[in-house]
């Protein structure tokens, strides 16, 4: 059963840093990986998806990659703003069956001003 | 393209109660998912249905819950009997999948319910 853990669980940090959230899964048979963000009491936006066969992928400040064969991608956020605060999501699409993607428990990051 | 809308968007009911949500995926889209998210955790997989067809159910949908989709288009789901643990945020997504091609899975806003 594939399972997707997210460390840190929460990150506080000052405005103007470089920070890393990272996930991990147990099962390296999937189709792709994606990112999400997620703020208070609203629906999922997809930040980022890379492709199995990707090594990382690039939008704005953020850059995510895949290292599937250890299960573990990265979101790397530069420069990081107030407006990044939300929760972070990271979730896998199986290659079998439905692709029901498998979520993490999320990282919910506040930036300081 | 609208994207995937979800109504109600807020639904506070009391135990026992009945409630319907309701979600408009993506007009090309031939795959539509249902999830819960409880506080302070991830989504999880629901049910799925590729056109009408409801293909896979999890163990976390009890005999209390069903969903349809008529005509392939728009979906529900219905809690009957509503338990306090059923409070949650239900999201929905569509995808376009064939033979040779899945697309990724875009979101609705979700419907948030509260059981009194």
């Amino acid at each position: 059963k594939q399972e997707v853990t997210q460390i840190p669980a929460a990150l506080s940090v000052p405005e103007g840093e470089n920070l890393v959230l990272n996930c991990s899964f147990t099962d390296s048979a999937i189709y792709n990986l994606q990112w999400f963000r997620q703020d208070p009491g609203k629906g999922l936006t997809s930040l980022l998806l890379i492709q199995s066969s990707q090594r990382e992928q690039t939008s704005g400040r953020l850059n995510a990659s895949l290292d599937k064969s250890s299960g573990r991608s990265t979101l790397y956020i530069a420069a990081s703003q107030p407006g990044d605060s939300a929760t972070y999501l990271c979730a896998v699409c199986p290659i079998q069956g439905a692709q029901k993607l498998v979520f993490g428990q999320g990282t919910r990051l506040t930036i300081n001003p | 393209d609208t994207g995937v809308s979800q109504d109600p968007r807020h639904k506070i009911t009391k135990r026992g109660q009945n409630v319907t949500f309701r979600c408009d995926p993506i007009s090309e889209h031939n795959r539509l998912y249902w999830y819960r998210q409880t506080l302070g955790q991830g989504p999880e997989f629901l049910t799925y249905f590729q056109n009408e067809a409801q293909l896979e159910k999890s163990r976390l949908l009890s005999d209390r819950f069903s969903a349809e989709r008529p005509k392939g288009s728009f979906s529900t789901l219905e809690i009957q009997r509503t338990e306090q643990g059923d409070s949650a945020m239900y999201l929905c997504a569509s995808s376009f999948h064939s033979g040779r091609r899945t697309d990724t899975q875009y979101f609705g806003p979700g419907t948030r319910l509260t059981v009194l």
